[in-house]
Parts: structure tokens; sequence; C-alpha cells
């Protein structure tokens, strides 16, 4: 497809229960994002890669939730044990390179933990 | 930690007048961007200026940085209904762990009555 691809688009899980969300970049995008945004609130980092380079995990917010990224493509971001404080909008982006150009956006997954 | 910081947090203006947002930040950048985002879903690019520009257009855009004050503005002239959205900045903030993170605001959510 022409842009970023995430799914699904909303995701409803009971709490304890483990989500998977995918994202798929632009082809030939070497850099992915992943943030989360809750209700009316700023964008959070969560996790970049870039190429073939170990991935900045800095901003994951604990060991409940984990990313992988094949190659240059398909990227999966899991949170394990899902809290109600889970429950947000994870979006992704993908850019040609790291730093200087601009980031693409898909549509974001809607998480809600009851 | 949000390495962009917009305000006004919100903005209520009648059609047809301009709208003014500022970003400060903290660090060095290679680059600052807006981006736009309707209902809480993707955000889209707006404007790029780099670290060595003090002005860009772009149709109705106008964005300034100035470096030495670590701030940036977006103007948005002539507004129109839908214009509303909300705005946030972006920089591209070195983590410590080899990597830019793109940071982004809070954003300004601006309101444009018809």
């Amino acid at each position: 497809g022409a842009g970023v691809s995430q799914s699904p688009s909303n995701k409803v899980t009971e709490k304890g229960k483990d989500v998977e969300l995918r994202c798929d970049p632009i082809s030939g995008h070497t850099a992915l994002y992943w943030y989360r945004q809750r209700l009316g609130q700023g964008l959070e980092f969560l996790i970049y890669f870039q190429g073939n380079s170990a991935p900045d995990k800095s901003g994951l917010p604990s060991d409940r939730f984990s990313a992988e990224r094949t190659g240059e493509s398909v990227s999966t971001l899991t949170i394990q044990r899902t809290q109600q404080e889970d429950s947000a909008v994870y979006l992704c982006a993908s850019s040609l390179e790291e730093g200087n150009t601009e980031a693409f956006f898909g549509q974001g997954t809607r998480l809600t933990v009851v | 930690s949000q390495q962009g910081e917009e305000d006004p947090q919100a903005l209520s203006i009648q059609e047809g007048e301009n709208a003014t947002m500022n970003c400060s930040y903290k660090t060095s950048i290679n680059n600052l961007q807006w981006y736009r985002q309707n209902s809480g879903r993707g955000l889209v690019h707006l404007i790029l200026i780099r670290s060595n520009e003090r002005e860009k257009h772009s149709g109705r855009l106008r964005v300034t940085l100035d470096t030495s004050k670590k701030s940036s503005s977006l103007l948005i002239t002539a507004s129109r209904a839908a214009d509303t959205a909300s705005y946030f900045c972006a920089t591209d903030e070195y983590s410590g762990a080899g990597s830019y993170q793109l940071t982004f605001g809070k954003g300004t959510k601006l309101s444009v009555i018809p």
C-alpha cells in the first residue's frame, strides 16, 4: 500500500490478556517509531527501529511492553498482561531515514482494556 | 520526556483570522517539524524547517525558527473551519542510546469557528 497501515484499528481486551498490534510501514522506509497517545494528550515515545541497528527501547513504560521488527518491514508491538492504564491509541510512523525526513503515520490502533 | 512544548494548549478563533502557535524545546536539534492531527488518529506532516533556516512558507502556513531562543512558531493565515485540529511540533532529540528520537510536544488544539 501507499501509506503506513496499522491493524487492528480498534481492539477491546480484558484486563490481564496479551495483545499484539501490527504496523506495516511504507516500503523502503528504514526508520519506524511507535508512540502511545492517551485521550487528549500528546504523543509518548515508546520505541524506535532504524535499519539493522539495535532498537531504541528507552520509551517502553514497563517490561510488559515489547516490540519487534523483521528487517525493514512489519513491526509488532506486544503488551502482556494488559492493564486499564494501557488504554490509549497506539500510533506507528515510518520515515525514509533517521532524523531529517518527515514521518508518515498510520491511523493508529485504539486499545481499550476493560 | 517532552522535548517540544506548545502553547497555547487551546486556541479558538473566528474563520478568516490568523492563528499563531508556539513551540519551545530544550536541546540542540537538526530540524523541527509541525504536524496536524484530526480526531485523535494519525498525524499528517505539514512542514519541516532545518536548524540553519529561520523562516519557511507553505501555502497558508508560515513557520519560524529561533535556535537562540529554542523556539518555533506556526502561523496559519486566513483560517478556515477545516483547519480545526490539534497541531504538534516535533524535534529530533538525541536519545543517548545512539539514535535520534522524533519527540513530540503536547499539542495545541485549534478551533476555527465559522
